[in-house]
């Protein structure tokens, strides 16, 4: 159980293009959902939380405009990466979590923009 | 500012001894930690959750955690070269209700055959 699903796992696309990542909980119901970013050798870093039918919250620094994000029902978010750039270029990682404490990753997937 | 600290490594250990891997955090009102597993180019994967204060086995894991030290620790026993990855340390945010995790920085651990 507590399988998370991502999806592409993969993407390259140009500077200046969007992107939209999906991420599904596939065996649960996910009242809050994350979105994480991981640069190579570094740490996770969140970049919001989103709960079902409400805005996500966004952390410090990440500007809400260029990374959309919609919860639209118990089992997907989306995140969307406006106007792309090369420094956009990363791992991004969802997590799902089902009012317990413990957060379950989906396999991430690996931005690259040219 | 609520922190989670891990020795970063690497951390070397030959085949069938016990790896130690050790954290540390800020928020002393957190009640709820996590052991993640990532290997290199992999999504994190949980392996471990303590709430309570003591011990806690499964398989060749244990996670131990200290409340009054702010200390949480996992040991796994019989390492194997399949355990080499970066192990990340996570705590539950005290207040609210959104679950937010703080991670550590991760120790790298690799397993000599």
């Amino acid at each position: 159980g507590a399988v998370v699903s991502q999806h592409p796992s993969w993407v390259i696309c140009k500077s200046g293009t969007s992107v939209k990542i999906e991420c599904r909980s596939l065996d649960f119901q996910a009242t809050t959902m994350f979105w994480y970013r991981q640069f190579p050798k570094q740490s996770l870093m969140l970049m919001a939380t989103s709960n079902e039918g409400s805005k996500a919250t966004y952390e410090q620094g990440v500007e809400k405009d260029k990374f959309l994000i919609n919860h639209a029902s118990l089992t997907l978010s989306t995140l969307t990466v406006t106007s792309a750039h090369p420094e956009d270029s990363s791992f991004y990682i969802c997590s799902a979590t089902d009012r317990g404490d413990e957060q379950y990753f989906g396999p991430g997937t690996r931005l690259t923009v040219t | 500012q609520k922190e989670v600290e891990q020795n970063s490594g690497p951390l070397s250990v030959p085949e069938g001894a016990i790896a130690s891997l050790n954290c540390t955090y800020s928020d002393r009102g957190s009640q709820s930690f996590f052991w993640y597993r990532q290997y290199s180019g992999k999504s994190p994967e949980l392996i471990m959750s303590i709430y309570s204060n003591g011990d806690k086995e499964d398989g060749r894991f244990t996670a131990q955690l200290n409340k009054a030290s702010q200390y949480v620790s996992l040991l796994i026993r019989d390492s194997q070269p399949s355990d080499s990855a970066t192990y990340l340390c996570a705590a539950r945010n005290s207040g609210g209700s959104n679950y937010k995790l703080t991670f550590g920085k991760g120790t790298l651990l690799t397993v000599n055959p």
